[in-house]
C-alpha cells in the first residue's frame, strides 16, 4: 500500500534551515512526489515536485530558499533563511494506484 | 496566472446531495488533470478524485460511489457531485489542476457543512 509519512512538526529559528522528510512505503522508494505548502487559513500553495533522483521542478514563483532532495525512499524539503510567513503545515504528495495519496502533513513552527 | 475559484451552497442537509463548481481563469481547461480535494477543520487533506479534460475519471475508492465529476470545457469549468451526504463530509473543499502526479495550482477553498 502506497503511504507516505511526516513528521507531525518541526521548528526552527528565524534566518536558520529546515529540513523535513517524507518517506515512501517499502516497495514505492522509486516514486516522484510533490511538495505543498498551506499557510494558516490558506489554501494550499505547490512547491515542488521532486523526483528519486533528487531533481526538481518548481512551481511559479517559489523562491530559491526552497529546495528538494531525494535519498532512497525518502524525500526531502530544504527551506533555507527561514521567514515568519514560512510557518505553514507541508504536505507531500504522490499518485499511484489510481489515487492521489498525501502524506499527514508536518507544521513548521519558525522560531 | 492560472486561478481556481470553487463556488456552491455552503450547507447542506444530511442525506442529501453536495454540488460543487471550480471556475478556471487565466488558462485553458484543455490538457490538464482536475481534482476535487477536501480537508476537515484541523485535520489533513484528502483526495477525492479527479477529471481530465477528455471527461475520464479516477475517484478515491472509499468514495466512489458517491462521487461525479463532470468537466464543461466551453465554461472553462468542472464540477463535482457528493451524494448521501453526512456530518463526515463536512470539509473546506478545494479544486486544483494538476499533471498525473501533484496539483500545480490551487483554488482557495470553500467550506462546505452538512448540517440539518
Amino acid at each position: 500500500q502506497l503511504v507516505l509519512t511526516q513528521s507531525p512538526s518541526a521548528s526552527a529559528s528565524l534566518g536558520a534551515s529546515v529540513k523535513l522528510t517524507c518517506t515512501l512505503s517499502s516497495g514505492h522508494s522509486g516514486y516522484t512526489i510533490a511538495w505543498h505548502q498551506q499557510q494558516p487559513e490558506k489554501g494550499p500553495r505547490y512547491l515542488m515536485k521532486l523526483n528519486s533522483d533528487g531533481s526538481h521542478s518548481k512551481g511559479d514563483g517559489i523562491p530559491d530558499r526552497f529546495s528538494g532532495s531525494s535519498s532512497g525512499a525518502e524525500r526531502y524539503l530544504t527551506i533555507s533563511s527561514l521567514q515568519s510567513e514560512d510557518e505553514a503545515d507541508y504536505y507531500c504528495q504522490t499518485w499511484g494506484t489510481g489515487i492521489w495519496v498525501f502524506g499527514g502533513g508536518t507544521k513548521l513552527t519558525v522560531l | 496566472q492560472v486561478q481556481l475559484q470553487e463556488s456552491g451552497p455552503g450547507l447542506v442537509k444530511p442525506s442529501e446531495t453536495l454540488s460543487l463548481t471550480c471556475t478556471v481563469s487565466g488558462g485553458s481547461i484543455s490538457s490538464y488533470y482536475w481534482s476535487w480535494i477536501r480537508q476537515p477543520a484541523g485535520k489533513g487533506l484528502e483526495w477525492i478524485g479527479r477529471i481530465y479534460s477528455s471527461g475520464s475519471t479516477n475517484y478515491n475508492p472509499s468514495l466512489k460511489s458517491r462521487v461525479t465529476m463532470s468537466v464543461d470545457t466551453s465554461k472553462n469549468q468542472f464540477s463535482l457531485k457528493l451524494s448521501s451526504v453526512t456530518a463526515a463530509d463536512t470539509a473546506v473543499y478545494y479544486c486544483a489542476r494538476g499533471s498525473p502526479e501533484a496539483a500545480d495550482y490551487w483554488g482557495q477553498g470553500t467550506l462546505v457543512t452538512v448540517s440539518s
